[in-house]
């Protein structure tokens, strides 16, 4: 079965430093990858996705995502964090016969310091 | 930009007592789905909708559930009788399609089984 792991629950860092939350996939064959954000009240945002190609990919709020498939990872990064970044963020996965059955890491709550 | 909404924010229950929570998807969309977050766990895929009959369905989505579109803009989730795990935050998603169309969620709706 597939399954995802965001190994921090919770990550402090300081406005103006850059940020990256983890994301590792169990899964039989490269399954679509997505990063998804939730902030307090709010649903689910996209934040970005890959399907195939270029392994780096962008996406809005100025957050990229590597996928390497030899550590089966999909890391989202944030070369320098707003106040407004601190919210939930979700890595899921879904497998290419059904790109809209996602499965969901547990999370990785963001708090930004000033 | 378009949006889904939830209705209601939260909703406090019974248990054995019959919710039904309503979503609007997207207008131009196609399919429809149903995700839930027990307090503390991972978000779950609960059921996915189209061409007004269900496409694929978790085990959680078991005969308590049911899922309809009454008419061509609501999409409600039916608890027949609640159970006390019920309990938790449930969030309506649409896409234009499958695979490379992304999940657009509700802001969620939050049941509370007592």
């Amino acid at each position: 079965a597939q399954s995802v792991t965001q190994p921090d629950i919770h990550i402090t860092v300081s406005e103006g430093a850059s940020l990256e939350l983890r994301c590792n996939y169990s899964y039989g064959a490269t399954p679509y990858l997505f990063w998804y954000v939730q902030s307090p009240g709010q649903g689910l945002q996209l934040l970005l996705k890959y399907f195939s190609g270029d392994t780096l990919v962008q996406g809005i709020k100025g957050f990229e995502a590597e996928f390497k498939r030899s550590q089966s990872s999909f890391n989202l990064r944030k070369p320098s964090v707003h106040w407004s970044d601190a919210a939930e963020y979700f890595c899921a996965v879904a497998p290419r016969a059904a790109g809209n059955k996602l499965t969901f890491g547990g999370g990785t709550r963001v708090l930004v310091k000033p | 930009e378009p949006e889904v909404t939830q209705t209601p924010s939260h909703q406090v229950t019974q248990m054995g007592q019959e919710v039904i929570l309503r979503c609007v998807p997207i207008s131009n969309h196609l399919y429809f789905y149903w995700y839930r977050q027990i307090l503390g766990q991972k978000v779950e895929f609960l059921v996915s909708f189209y061409n007004n009959e269900i496409s694929e369905k978790s085990e959680i989505f078991d005969d308590q559930f049911s899922v309809e579109r009454p008419d061509g803009s609501n999409f409600t989730l039916k608890i027949r009788s609640t159970k006390l795990e019920d309990s938790a935050m449930y969030f309506c998603a649409s896409s234009a399609g499958t695979d490379v169309s992304p999940l657009h969620f509700g802001n969620g709706t939050r049941l509370t089984v007592t």
